[in-house]
């Protein structure tokens, strides 16, 4: 069976100091996604990025940076600097590339606050 | 190009009556996705339907339902409502024809509260 685990419940921060995020997945299929998501007050899941498991390159879009990592099959999430409008609940996903569906599942997700 | 909308955004009923909820996807998608959010039990996905098909189903009782029409629009309908039905229901969708390997955009999502 799939599963997703993100221990941290919750984080609190200052501004501009870094925060990882941590997510550990489980899963015996070959070919998967991992993916991340924030999800503001507001409610709506805002896409962040998507690897696939034959990637293991660490990615870097800004202050956003992931590490994934099969070896411990964990897919962190590192937020550099944060800021106050970084505050939101934070998920990670996992698909598996194999078979016709997208159904995504998620870790419980981690909210964080950053303060000012 | 628009994100997937979801209407109506709030939506308050009483136990034993029956909802339904409507999804337009990104133009062009033609896979769409339903999951419910409650604070006990997360993110769980219902169903996933692509060219007006139900591709995958999750753990829900069959009061759980859904159709998609052929512009990919979708709708969930939820009979005999109940009281753990309170949930933010998220639409999601995607490109269709490999789903497992596409990313899911998420509309606002339809908050229920059921009383």
């Amino acid at each position: 069976a799939q599963k997703v685990t993100q221990a941290q419940t919750e984080i609190s921060v200052v501004e501009k100091e870094d925060v990882t995020l941590d997510c550990v997945y489980e899963t015996r299929d070959t070919t998967y996604y991992l993916f991340w998501y924030k999800q503001p007050p507001s409610g709506e899941l805002v896409f962040l990025i998507r690897r696939n498991s034959f990637d293991e390159q660490n990615e870097i879009s800004g202050r956003y940076s992931w590490n994934f990592q099969k070896s411990t099959s964990s897919f962190n999430f590192t937020i550099t600097a944060s800021q106050v409008v970084d505050s939101a609940v934070y998920f990670c996903a996992l698909s598996i590339g194999s078979g016709n569906t997208g159904k995504l599942i998620f870790g419980q997700g981690t909210t964080l606050q950053v303060k000012p | 190009k628009a994100g997937v909308t979801q209407t109506p955004r709030y939506l308050i009923k009483t136990r034993g009556q029956q909802v339904t909820l409507s999804c337009s996807p990104i133009s062009g998608h033609r896979s769409v996705s339903w999951y419910q959010q409650t604070p006990g039990q997360g993110l769980q996905f219902l169903f996933e339907y692509f060219s007006e098909t139900q591709r995958n189903k999750g753990n829900f009782p069959g009061r759980f339902s859904g159709r998609q029409f052929s512009n990919s629009r979708s709708e969930m309908n939820v009979s005999t409502l109940e009281l753990g039905d309170s949930a933010l229901y998220l639409c999601a969708s995607s490109l269709g024809p490999s789903a497992g390997t596409e990313t899911q955009y998420f509309g606002p999502g339809t908050r229920l509260l059921v009383l």
